[in-house]
């Protein structure tokens, strides 16, 4: 059981810069989803996906962010010209087709400076 | 959309001590409850969940319950120990609609005083 994974687990960067985290889920789970959470505060929903087809984007998810999920498997979280607040914790997850329990991964750390 | 409300915020009990954390839903539609626990550093893990056609589920010393008719539920932890230190959240699941996303609360830090 390898479970959900995340990569990097931390990021710092700065202001402007562009950066891509990565996703891997349970394998035969065909839904993915990305949260993101903020110190002090749950997890909220970004988007969600059931195979390759991004379902739902949450107004959260500003034109600066954009997630795929290409080929049903993994997938991938980009934010554009990051901003101070966009420091959060992001959180994928993964579930089967009855959409029951969501493995959480450890989640990617990022700082924007 | 859904709003869950949780609390404590915080809760700080001795080990071999007892510990309730209560949840409060607003979606009827709602039918689906687990429970994450989440370490620091790590992402929330699930330790308990139930569905809204049981009104209690346990798990040794882990117990959660359900009153649909007043949309509350609760986690209770008997005979704690300083490893349940952790930040618990609750969370929901519609049956229509949005059927994916869960709704969190705010998270209870849970200390247990060794």
């Amino acid at each position: 059981d390898t479970g959900v994974s995340q990569d990097p687990r931390h990021k710092i960067t700065k202001r402007g810069q562009n950066v891509t985290f990565r996703c891997d889920p349970i394998s035969e789970h065909n839904r993915l989803y990305w949260y993101r959470q903020t110190l002090g505060q749950g997890p909220e929903f970004l988007t969600y996906f059931q195979n390759e087809a991004q379902l739902e984007k949450s107004r959260l998810l500003s034109d600066r962010f954009s997630a795929e999920r290409p080929k049903g498997s993994f997938s991938t979280l980009e934010i554009q010209r990051t901003e101070q607040g966009d420091s959060a914790m992001y959180l994928c997850a993964s579930s089967s087709w009855t959409g029951g329990v969501a493995a959480f991964g450890p989640g990617t750390r990022l700082t924007v400076t | 959309g859904e709003n869950v409300e949780q609390h404590p915020s915080t809760l700080s009990v001795q080990e071999g001590d007892s510990a309730v954390i209560k949840c409060t839903y607003s979606d009827s539609a709602s039918n689906y409850f687990p429970w994450y626990k989440q370490e620091l550093g790590k992402g929330p893990q699930l330790i308990i969940d139930i569905r809204s056609n049981v009104g209690e589920k346990k798990d040794q010393r882990i117990a959660v319950t359900l009153n649909k008719t007043a949309k509350h539920f609760s986690l209770h932890i008997t005979e704690t120990q300083p490893e349940d230190s952790a930040v618990y959240f609750c969370a929901a699941l519609p049956t229509r609609g949005s059927n994916y996303k869960l709704t969190f609360g705010k998270g209870t830090l849970l200390t247990v005083n060794p």
